[in-house]
């Protein structure tokens, strides 16, 4: 059963528009949340990250929300750029020490010129 | 620093036969993870370790996959025997350990079990 879940496979949205990927998580211990970026042939990189007490993060053009009622985070990149394109993937920690990180299936984004 | 290096970066094999990827953390790093990537479920953490220690293997998927580390830049993951069903990328992640800490991901081993 996932814990942390990317309904939507993929995305395509238009240079310059805004891009919003969602994941929802249904373990509510979690208390800290990051998105990590993927591009093809390459290992995940850290992206941005937000932590519960917090319900919004922003970091130049990327934008974390969390909604902790509904189990929900987004992340929103405005303007969106064709090297925005990789596979986008939501992860969730727990409390206590350990960094193990819960990821999600992940959204392909792809942003065409 | 030339971050966590990954061998093989691909690997075919036959079906029954022992699979063996390898692992050098970044310098420094007391946390060592390895994940399995597939389409339905995305990454997935196999297990990881925290000063050379097996913290969490409980997503090791059965007792045909076996890690270790034994040294703070070394781990191995041992898949025997393999199985078409094993093919995916597996990656290799470090970090200082701790919770909010990054982690730092190698380019992955493509694995294919024909």
């Amino acid at each position: 059963d996932q814990q942390v879940k990317q309904n939507s496979p993929s995305l395509s949205v238009q240079e310059g528009r805004i891009s919003i990927l969602n994941c929802d998580y249904t373990n509510s211990m979690f208390d800290y949340f990051l998105w990590y970026k993927k591009y093809p042939a390459e290992g995940p990189t850290f992206l941005i990250s937000i932590s519960s007490i917090k319900d919004k993060n922003e970091d130049g053009r990327f934008t974390v929300f969390l909604n902790k009622s509904a189990k929900h985070l987004s992340l929103h990149i405005v303007p969106s750029q064709p090297g925005d394109s990789a596979v986008y993937f939501c992860a969730a920690s727990g409390s206590g020490n350990t960094g193990k990180l819960i990821f999600g299936q992940g959204t392909t984004l792809q942003v065409k010129p | 620093d030339a971050g966590v290096i990954q061998s093989p970066r691909h690997e075919v094999t036959e079906m029954g036969q022992e699979v063996t990827l390898r692992c050098k953390p970044i310098s420094g790093h007391n946390s060592l993870f390895w994940y399995r990537q597939t389409m339905m479920r995305g990454l997935e953490l196999l297990i990881y370790f925290n000063n050379n220690v097996p913290i969490d293997d409980s997503g090791m998927p059965e007792d045909r996959f076996s890690a270790k580390m034994p040294n703070a830049s070394f781990s191995t993951l041992k898949i025997q025997p393999s199985e078409p069903r094993d093919s995916a990328v597996y990656f290799c992640a470090s970090s200082f350990g701790g919770r909010g800490e990054t982690q730092y991901f190698g380019p992955g081993t493509r694995l294919l079990v024909l």
